[in-house]
Formats: structure tokens, sequence, C-alpha cells
């Protein structure tokens, strides 16, 4: 079983929708949850974090968290073409060999118009 | 304020031939990573550091070694490269990570390596 796991999609949705993205993770000591954004050919760029139980609004954006069932969700409202990207859900696993980032391999988002 | 910065961005390599790719970051962070991305398998972690003056293996380290030569800088080396190791290679830095609150990783632009 995977540390963190993504459906790797590619997820459609139409402009104005809201996009739902799901991660999944393995090790219940996970600490600190966190939604990467990576353009084509580009870097990843943080989005959003979230440390707690429940909903993290920033803007467009809501984290939930759900440590009891272990997975960390992402929700884009109001979808534009710009959000057309690759999101990537990150762990911090918790135990030995220090606090490394774990991520998952990334779901593909398209919006259309 | 460049953030974090590798170099080279491109690079073709023979099998068996050596490099070294080399990041620098100027944000005063403690802690340092090396990531390869290859299509279907996500980021995957390379080496860390922690701190200067230690590295530690990450999910991916063999056929390469690390440096930390000081704060800034956290090289990434290729002894002989082999075609598996034919990928984009990321940089990161990060304040701390004895805590894991706020810490975030930010990443530099990219290493994009071909072994023929």
């Amino acid at each position: 079983q995977k540390e963190v796991e993504q459906n790797s999609g590619p997820l459609s949705v139409p402009e104005g929708a809201i996009a739902s993205l799901n991660c999944t993770y393995s090790d219940r000591g996970s600490q600190s949850f966190f939604w990467y954004r990576q353009y084509s050919g580009k870097s990843p760029e943080l989005i959003m974090s979230i440390y707690s139980n429940g909903d993290k609004e920033d803007g467009r954006f809501t984290a939930q968290l759900n440590k009891a069932s272990q997975y960390v969700s992402l929700l884009i409202r109001d979808s534009q073409p710009s959000d057309s990207a690759t999101y990537l859900c990150a762990v911090r696993l918790g135990g030995g060999g220090g606090n490394k980032l774990t991520f998952g391999t990334g779901t593909q988002l398209k919006v259309e118009l | 304020n460049a953030g974090v910065t590798q170099t080279p961005k491109f690079q073709v390599l023979k099998t068996g031939q050596s490099m070294t790719l080399q990041c620098a970051q100027d944000m005063n962070h403690n802690s340092m990573y090396w990531y390869r991305q290859d299509p279907g398998m996500g980021l995957r972690l390379i080496y860390y550091s922690a701190s200067e003056g230690t590295t530690d293996k990450g999910e991916v380290p063999n056929g390469y070694n690390v440096s930390r030569l000081n704060k800034r800088e956290f090289s990434l080396r290729l002894e002989s490269a082999a075609p598996s190791q034919t990928s984009v290679y990321f940089c990161a830095s990060e304040r701390d990570t004895r805590s894991s609150g706020a810490n975030v990783l930010t990443f530099g632009a990219g290493s994009r390596l071909t072994v023929l």
C-alpha cells in the first residue's frame, strides 16, 4: 500500500463547477497535510495546508481533513480553466525517519470551457 | 530574493558519465531536499538534509550521493549515470522539520536530466 494515494485522473469538470480531489494516507501518526498545484513543466507550489480535522477555506479552495478515515480532500469552487493542473497531496509522516514530506502521485484536473 | 536556485536546467548524459546538480537557497532555511519526478510516480524523495552537516536517505537513494556544503547549498551527484535516472529533479528547502506545523517546502524550478 502506498503511503499517500491519489486517483491519477484526469478529472474533467466544466468551467464554474466544483472540482473535488481526494487523497488517502496510511500512517495514522501523520500530522500535517498539504495540497500543491503543479502546472505542466513547472515546479509544485503550495495552495493549501491543513493540520486539524474539519474544513479550512481560502478563497475558492477548501481543504477537508478526516484523520479517523485517513483522508484529505480539496474542493475548488467556481473552477476556472487556469485551475487546470496536476494537484499533489502531501503528508508529513510521524514516527521514525524524521518529518519528511511524502507526496502522492497527483491528480490531473482539466477544467473545460 | 531568488528563493531556490537549481543548475543546470537541462542536461544530457551518456550512460556511465557523472555529474552534479547544484542547489542553493537564500532563505536561511535549515532543511533541504532532493526529489525526482517521473510520469505516474509523483515526487519521490532521494535525500534530505535536516540541517547543515547532516544528510539522510529518502525513498530512492541508490545511485546518488549528496553533499550539504553549507547552510545554503545542497548538491546531488550521480557518479555513474544510468538511463533509469532520466527524470526531472527538484530541489526544495524548508525552515525547520522539527515542527510539524507551518513549515512549507519551497521548490526550485527543476532540472531535466536525460541519460542515453
